[in-house]
């Protein structure tokens, strides 16, 4: 089984400053094959990235990914107040389907 | 517009089995995609339990293999996920998902909290 790593646990940032959140796998999960998804409290994760860099429909471009291998980046560009949230990384290069811990970007 | 919605018990006892079911409306389950279960202990992460594609295989995480069962019914529009065995450690939310290929979630029902008690 593949395990996610994911730094930092929390970051703490204001609103307009740009956030970098790290996701580590224990072995290759491929080129790309990596998605990220955000959580608010009560809410259904929602898709963010997927094949490492690619945004699903309808996610801002403040929002991007990159990465292969072993270590991916999940980049917010500008931190807008509804981007306050948990996110995690999933990995799908191997079997089962494995999420990292998630980090939490709250409001500084 | 696609939405999944679970339904069930909120609360099992120990050694009982649970039954979750979701609810699919916007998309026929026939169509395509794969759909799946994923559960979320409190405190912890998300764990990925199982999927299947509607009229083929299913796929189980080997930590729940021997106590998990997917299965869809298309008549509905719907797909249901049974555990056998619950214990307190199965206290979760459990969340029901839609996958593209089997390999990352792109839809996912809000999610219902199911507590193992006496």
């Amino acid at each position: 089984e593949i395990v996610l790593t994911q730094s930092p646990g929390t970051l703490s940032l204001s609103p307009g400053e740009r956030a970098t959140l790290s996701c580590r796998a224990s072995q290759s999960v491929g080129s790309s094959y990596l998605a990220w998804y955000q959580q608010k409290p009560g809410q259904a994760p929602r898709l963010l990235i997927y094949g490492a860099s690619t945004r699903a429909t309808g996610i801002p471009d403040r929002f991007s990914g990159s990465g292969s291998g072993t270590d991916f980046t999940l980049t917010i560009s500008r931190l807008e107040p509804e981007d306050f949230a948990v996110y995690y990384c999933q990995q799908y290069g191997g079997s089962p389907r494995t999420f990292g811990p998630g980090t939490k970007v709250d409001i500084k | 517009q696609v939405q999944l919605q679970e339904s069930g018990p909120g609360l099992v006892k120990p050694s009982e089995t649970l039954s979750l079911t979701c609810i699919v409306s916007g998309y026929s389950i026939s169509s395509g995609y794969y759909w799946g279960w994923i559960r979320r202990p409190p405190g912890k992460g998300l764990e990925y339990i199982g999927s299947l594609y509607h009229g083929g295989n299913s796929y189980y995480n080997p930590s729940l293999k021997s106590r998990v069962t997917i299965s869809v019914d298309t008549s509905k529009n719907q797909f249901s996920l049974r555990l056998t065995s619950m214990t307190a450690a199965d206290t979760a939310v459990y969340y029901c998902a839609r996958l593209v290929g089997n390999w990352y979630f792109d839809l996912w029902g809000r999610g219902t909290l199911v507590t193992v008690s006496s």
